[in-house]
């Protein structure tokens, strides 16, 4: 299975701020994913991190909000701009490998961020 | 309409049990996929099993077993011999042709020693 690295594990800032959440993967991979969880909910996707295009972001989230890199196929950032404590929550980056015919979805550690 | 259900909120079971967790399914896709995962009170999502909508057999891996149940679109997991390490959230998901995964709402599992 893939190791995913997720930084920070934790943060806590500012409103009116912005946080960049860092994913690297130890190999190769298709699929790169950003989630959010807010307190107490589910996993809500927030968008497909495309290597060398824009990200393909789901209903409810804007480049502006969550701006998104994949320069390579291990490695993408996540950023949430302009903060407001509503964005307190956790922020996890997801991979799949498809090329391999593997099918499982594993996730970096989390990023639990409060804003205050 | 909700895709994936959990109906248990939170559960207790007695260390060394069995412990099952409800999950349903909505799709009309014929190929799909059903996950489950583990999160602690530490926040990561730890990958547990993984059944195919193909897959003729019922996907074990060590304690975690998915009994899958294709026409009443049911995938519950059991938790053998429960140890205190299994108190955590626990949520199922499922991929529907392309890649998106969609969650549950989760059940919080509280191991009692």
């Amino acid at each position: 299975s893939a190791v995913i690295s997720q930084k920070p594990s934790r943060d806590i800032c500012q409103r009116g701020t912005s946080l960049t959440i860092q994913c690297q993967v130890d190999s190769q991979v298709t699929m790169m994913f950003w989630y959010r969880q807010q307190p107490g909910q589910s996993l809500t996707l927030i968008a497909t991190a495309n290597q060398g295009s824009e990200a393909t972001y789901e209903s409810g989230f804007v480049i502006d909000k969550f701006p998104i890199s994949r320069p390579n196929l291990t490695f993408s950032t996540l950023t949430v701009s302009n903060m407001s404590p509503e964005d307190s929550s956790i922020y996890l980056c997801s991979v799949e490998d498809r090329d391999r015919g593997n099918t499982e979805a594993f996730f970096g550690q989390g990023t639990r961020l409060t804003v205050v | 309409a909700q895709k994936i259900t959990q109906t248990q909120p939170g559960m207790f079971v007695q260390e060394k049990e069995a412990v099952t967790l409800d999950c349903t399914y909505d799709t009309s896709d014929p190929s799909y996929g059903l996950f489950w995962y583990k999160q602690p009170s530490s926040g990561e999502m730890i990958f547990l099993i993984y059944q195919g909508s193909y897959d003729q057999q019922n996907a074990t891996e060590g304690r975690y077993s998915l009994n899958f149940q294709k026409a009443r679109k049911s995938a519950n997991l059991v938790i053998s011999a429960s140890q205190l390490g299994d108190s955590a959230m626990y949520f199922c998901a499922m991929r529907e042709g392309g890649y998106k995964l969609s969650f549950g709402a989760g059940t919080t599992v509280t191991v009692r020693a």
